[in-house]
């Protein structure tokens, strides 16, 4: 089975800090894992993914994630952090050994940037 | 020009009453999914088709029941509502197939309350 730990429901940085939104997940096989963006009353936008390849991935609005293997982890950073990255972001991981499988959500970490 | 489009975006409606939500995407996308967000914003797959087939279903009562009529539409009907069923719907869409490692493209959502 698969599945997905945001273990922090909120994190609150200061603008111009560097952010890290944690993210840990389990599968069985290899994962596939995302990073997504929800802003209030839209759906989710899409900001990177890490599929193979370079342990550190860029993605859009300055973001970055690190996959790390060892530690099944895939934390998004950001070196600072502007007022409207605030939002509810959501990580998510697919065991591509797995045909047929949905992608799995974690329950969401809201970032709140204060100027 | 919206990607991912549903409507309605607000829903209110009487316990027992039946409803439809509608999806459409113009990306050109194999695969439609349905999500449900609760109000704790925990999102969770209910289906997926590709190319007008049902790949994914989870564990979702059979009141639920999805209907492509092409690749490029994906609704929901939904019978009996009751008072659990009040959440945020998204349609979203990817190509290729649901297990593949693309990114997911979401609709703004359709906010569903029961009264």
């Amino acid at each position: 089975a698969q599945s997905v730990a945001q273990p922090e429901d909120q994190v609150n940085v200061a603008e111009g800090n560097p952010l890290t939104v944690k993210c840990t997940y389990s599968v069985s096989g290899n994962p596939y894992l995302f990073w997504y963006v929800q802003y209030p009353n839209r759906g989710l936008q899409f900001l990177l993914k890490y599929i193979t390849g370079d342990n550190l991935v860029k993605g859009s609005y300055g973001f970055e994630a690190e996959f790390n293997k060892s530690q099944t982890s895939f934390h998004l950073k950001k070196p600072s952090a502007l007022v409207s990255d605030s939002a509810l972001y959501f990580c998510a991981v697919r065991d591509w050994g797995q045909a047929g499988t949905a992608l799995i959500f974690g329950k969401g970490t809201t970032l709140s940037v204060s100027s | 020009d919206t990607a991912v489009s549903q409507t309605p975006k607000y829903l209110v409606t009487q316990m027992g009453n039946d409803k439809s939500i509608k999806c459409e995407q113009n990306l050109g996308h194999d695969t439609m999914y349905w999500y449900k967000q609760d109000s704790k914003k925990f999102l969770k797959i209910m289906f997926s088709y590709n190319n007008k087939e049902l790949i994914i279903n989870e564990t979702v009562p059979n009141r639920f029941s999805p209907k492509s009529p092409d690749k490029a539409h994906l609704n929901l009907h939904i019978n009996s509502l009751e008072l659990g069923d009040s959440a945020v719907y998204f349609c979203a869409s990817s190509q290729g197939v649901p297990a593949s490692n693309q990114p997911q493209h979401f609709g703004d959502g359709t906010r569903l309350s029961i009264l």
